[in-house]
């Protein structure tokens, strides 16, 4: 199965751009890429998915590289509500479609 | 407004008392799942749903049962709850499996002593 790498924490200034990275070495041509955060303890949240070609929404920018073994997770301007912890999770093709988590960035943003 | 709503939010029980812990959803999801978050990990899934009467293993289905007899609800079963399954647990459901983003519930935090 496909596993991610993602740095345990990260700190960001209110108001920059936060680049969370991700190593995905492993990954099979047809398995999908997804971000989640978890605020505190609550439930995660959906931020945005991709493949191969990067991705923007109303969130968040997910950028793919060519070779499919990195992506990076993109916050445009961030701010205080955006600490959380990131997942970037692997949809594995088998295993009936599984997503696999890891443990995670805890992204903190500064004021 | 939708939601995935789960109940009790906060349980401290004793070893061997049976409980169960509700999850409902109002979206008319097809696809509903329960996870467990320990400390420090990500999610593991214990069981999911693709649909009604239709429910398969996760992960770390041991010690759990689950029915999905209504669309909107998937409680979660512990007949014999041990302490290694004190833990916080999710309710999620999607439209459709994962591919699509999946809504999570608050949480119940479960302690079993």
């Amino acid at each position: 199965d496909a596993k991610t790498t993602q740095p345990p924490s990260m700190d960001c200034a209110e108001g920059r751009a936060a680049n969370l990275p991700c190593n995905h070495s492993t990954i099979s041509g047809n398995e999908y890429v997804y971000w989640y955060r978890q605020i505190h303890s609550q439930g995660p949240q959906y931020i945005i998915h991709g493949l191969k070609n990067n991705e923007t929404n109303e969130m968040a920018s997910l950028i793919i590289t060519e070779d499919r073994k990195s992506s990076t997770l993109i916050l445009p301007h961030a701010t205080l509500r955006d600490t959380a912890v990131y997942y970037c999770i692997v949809r594995v093709a088998k295993s009936n479609y599984q997503l696999i988590w890891g443990a995670g960035t805890k992204l903190i943003i500064k004021p | 407004e939708a939601q995935v709503t789960q109940n009790p939010r906060y349980l401290i029980t004793v070893t061997g008392k049976k409980l169960t812990v509700t999850c409902s959803q109002n979206m008319n999801h097809e696809y509903m799942s329960w996870y467990r978050q320990d400390p420090g990990l990500g999610l593991r899934q214990i069981y999911y749903s693709m649909n009604v009467e239709v429910t398969d293993k996760g992960d770390v289905p041991e010690g759990y049962k689950v029915s999905r007899k209504e669309k909107r609800n998937f409680p979660l079963i512990l007949e014999s709850p041990s302490p290694n399954q004190t833990s916080l647990y999710f309710c999620a459901s999607s439209i459709q499996g994962t591919a699509y983003e999946q809504y999570f519930g608050p949480g119940t935090r479960l302690t079993v002593t």
